[in-house]
């Protein structure tokens, strides 16, 4: 079975560009997650979904983020405009309900580096 | 003060040691804990669960609870040097979805 799919797997961008991140979860899954990891502050929730409805984006740091989930097998997370304090890896990890409801499985994260 | 603490280490020991991980958290809310194994480059992948109190076994890995202390540990016997990874501990309320994250500690088991 496929796991959480994200692409690009690496993006080096400059200061300024849009940067968009993009998530398929595991399909049949109702919840989805954005985290971002550094060294600094480790992973942090950004926002999660609950049949393709944001339910809490208090972790987005700021207006330059945004995310939208279209359909249920498909997410997005866009950096407009990117800056170098962005650089992380972004992680995407889905849940189903009815399922072990404890365990999020993750995808294997795009690196970001914004020079 | 962070909700969840987790002693970043790193953490170096001989293969066959038993390691011991910790975490320690502020919220009393907590009901459900986690342990997750991130390998270098990977995503988390969940190792052990454990609701409220207790020990939970599953082979070689023991994970406990105490709510009393808000204390959790993860032990892990016989380390072998597949087990070098980070250790992320997890947390989180009944009836929440957000998951709580310890900083995660680096181990590193040397043949």
């Amino acid at each position: 079975d496929a796991g959480v799919i994200q692409s690009p797997r690496h993006e080096v961008t400059e200061m300024g560009q849009e940067v968009t991140l993009r998530c398929k979860p595991i399909s049949g899954h109702d919840y989805l997650f954005w985290y971002r990891q550094t060294m600094m502050r480790g992973l942090e929730l950004l926002i999660y979904f609950n049949n393709n409805v944001p339910i809490d984006d208090s972790g987005m740091p700021e207006d330059r983020f945004s995310a939208k989930m279209p359909n249920a097998s498909f997410s997005t997370l866009k950096i407009q405009p990117s800056e170098p304090r962005d650089s992380a890896v972004y992680f995407c990890a889905s849940r189903l309900t009815s399922g072990r409801s404890y365990e999020q499985y993750f995808g294997p994260g795009t690196r970001l580096t914004v020079t | 003060q962070k909700e969840v603490e987790q002693d970043p280490g790193p953490l170096s020991v001989p293969e066959g040691a038993i390691v011991s991980l910790n975490c320690t958290y502020s919220n009393s809310a907590f009901q459900y804990f986690m342990w997750y194994r991130q390998y270098s480059r990977k995503g988390p992948e969940l190792l052990m669960y454990t609701y409220s109190s207790g020990n939970k076994e599953d082979g070689r890995f023991t994970a406990q609870v105490d709510k009393s202390s808000k204390y959790i540990s993860l032990f892990i016997r016989d380390s072998q040097p597949s087990d070098s990874a980070t250790y992320l501990c997890a947390m989180r309320a009944q009836g929440a979805q957000k998951l709580v994250f310890g900083q995660g500690t680096r181990l590193t088991i040397n043949p």
